[in-house]
């Protein structure tokens, strides 16, 4: 079954701090693969997809994630943190019209 | 191009009533998927419609029904309400759903209470 889990339910950097939230997928067929943000009171936005283009992905906001086969991986980072980037983070794995959700990661960024 | 809409934004409900929610996609959108969102079980797939057919159903007991009308906008229905069903549910819509590639966008959700 597909499924992906994010490492972190609560992650805090600093303002300038570089952002790191993990997530590892389970599947047995290429897996594709969306990072969602949901800012408070709101419905998710899509920030990324992999679709097996390229392993490097770049989204919006100055976020990008890795795809990284061997180590069932997909990892979104940004190199400088903002205060406006205080949200949740749902990394997600599609199967065919539905999507698996992660936990979340809620991200707190300390001025 | 106009998002996803969902309406009402809020909704409070007593235990044992009925609730129906709606959703708009984005025009020319045809797939319209619902989501539930709680706190202790996170974002779940109810079921996803498809030109008025429901293609995929989520894990949910019979309580919970939708349908789909002929210009793409959905509607989902809970009936006899328990305090379990509280939660914010998410409407997503894509182009056909065909395919795993294809994006789903989704709008600000519904917020039920359910006393």
């Amino acid at each position: 079954a597909q499924s992906v889990t994010q490492l972190g339910s609560h992650v805090s950097v600093s303002e300038g701090a570089l952002v790191l939230l993990r997530c590892n997928y389970s599947s047995s067929v290429p897996p594709y693969l969306f990072w969602y943000v949901q800012y408070p009171n709101q419905g998710l936005q899509l920030l990324l997809k992999y679709t097996s283009a390229a392993t490097l992905v770049k989204g919006i906001n100055g976020f990008e994630a890795e795809f990284k086969k061997s180590e069932t991986s997909f990892h979104l980072t940004k190199p400088s943190a903002h205060m406006s980037d205080a949200a949740e983070y749902f990394c997600a794995v599609s199967k065919a019209q539905k999507l698996v959700f992660g936990q979340g990661t809620r991200l707190t960024i300390n001025p | 191009k106009a998002g996803v809409t969902q309406t009402p934004r809020y909704l409070i409900k007593t235990r044992g009533q009925q609730v129906t929610l709606s959703c708009s996609p984005i025009s020319g959108h045809r797939s319209v998927s619902w989501y539930q969102q709680t706190p202790g079980q996170g974002l779940q797939f109810l079921f996803e419609y498809f030109s008025e057919t429901q293609r995929n159903k989520g894990n949910f007991p019979g309580r919970f029904s939708g349908r789909q009308f002929s210009n793409s906008r959905s509607e989902m229905n809970v009936s006899t309400l328990e305090l379990g069903d509280s939660a914010l549910y998410l409407c997503a819509s894509s182009m056909s759903g065909q395919g795993s590639t294809d994006t789903q966008y989704f709008g600000p959700g519904t917020r039920l209470t359910v006393l």
